[in-house]
């Protein structure tokens, strides 16, 4: 299996609601990434989990609260989102020294 | 912040023309990396050049590395129709635990 699978592929979501997006992959790689990508902009990095553990969060708002279950998984858990969230989110996993492997990631529009 | 520039931030061709693309950045780095992302989904990786290397090729894609000018150039030879996609270079930083970072892409279209 070489795939990051992303689910859902696309959600809408109130700006009161709870959601959370989901991340796999089982390519054994132990570093794994969330981006959030705006139209016409490169993807930005939001967190970094290496060896299950947070290792970088590039200062992203604590209405999105990552979480590392397992080395195979990867969950962003979303509370009381703003408009200006709305993006497309890809989640990545890696090894040390190599590409990076993204999903197809998850088109969220928050209303 | 963005690690690079690339140039040009838009590039249209005809089908069989060749297609280059560059990228600047801004620190030392161990490898660069070009990926395609078609329609807003997600990003494919092309091709890694390291450091100490100065050319890659991968079949119609030839990457070239400057480390003196902090730059990269991707070459497709041959363009296609579904060629079209965005490209973005990008290179790992190490802060404590490594972390890829784009530069601002190239939206390449090939016209029939």
């Amino acid at each position: 299996d070489t795939e990051v699978t992303q689910t859902p592929k696309h959600l809408v979501m109130g700006m009161t609601n709870k959601k959370s997006l989901k991340c796999e992959q089982h390519m054994g790689h132990r570093a794994m990434y969330w981006y959030k990508q705006k139209a016409k902009k490169p993807p930005e990095l939001m967190f970094v989990y290496s060896y299950e553990k947070l290792s970088i969060n590039e200062s992203v708002p604590s209405r999105f609260s990552p979480e590392c279950p397992n080395s195979s998984l990867l969950n962003l858990h979303l509370h009381a989102l703003q408009p200006e969230d709305s993006a497309l989110y890809l989640c990545a996993s890696s090894q040390e020294g190599y590409s990076y492997t993204f999903g197809s990631g998850t088109r969220l529009t928050v209303v | 912040s963005q690690q690079g520039e690339e140039d040009p931030q838009a590039l249209s061709i005809q089908e069989g023309e060749n297609a280059t693309m560059n990228c600047s950045y801004k620190t030392s780095i161990n490898n660069l990396q070009w990926y395609r992302q078609n329609s807003g989904r997600g990003l494919v990786h092309l091709i890694l050049i390291r450091s100490n290397e100065r050319e890659k090729h991968s079949g119609r894609l030839r990457v070239t590395l400057d480390t003196s000018k902090k730059s990269s150039s991707l070459l497709i030879t041959a363009s296609r129709a579904a060629d079209t996609a965005s490209y973005f270079c990008a290179t790992v930083i190490i802060q404590g635990a490594q972390k890829l970072v784009f530069g601002q892409g190239t939206r390449l279209t090939i016209n029939p």
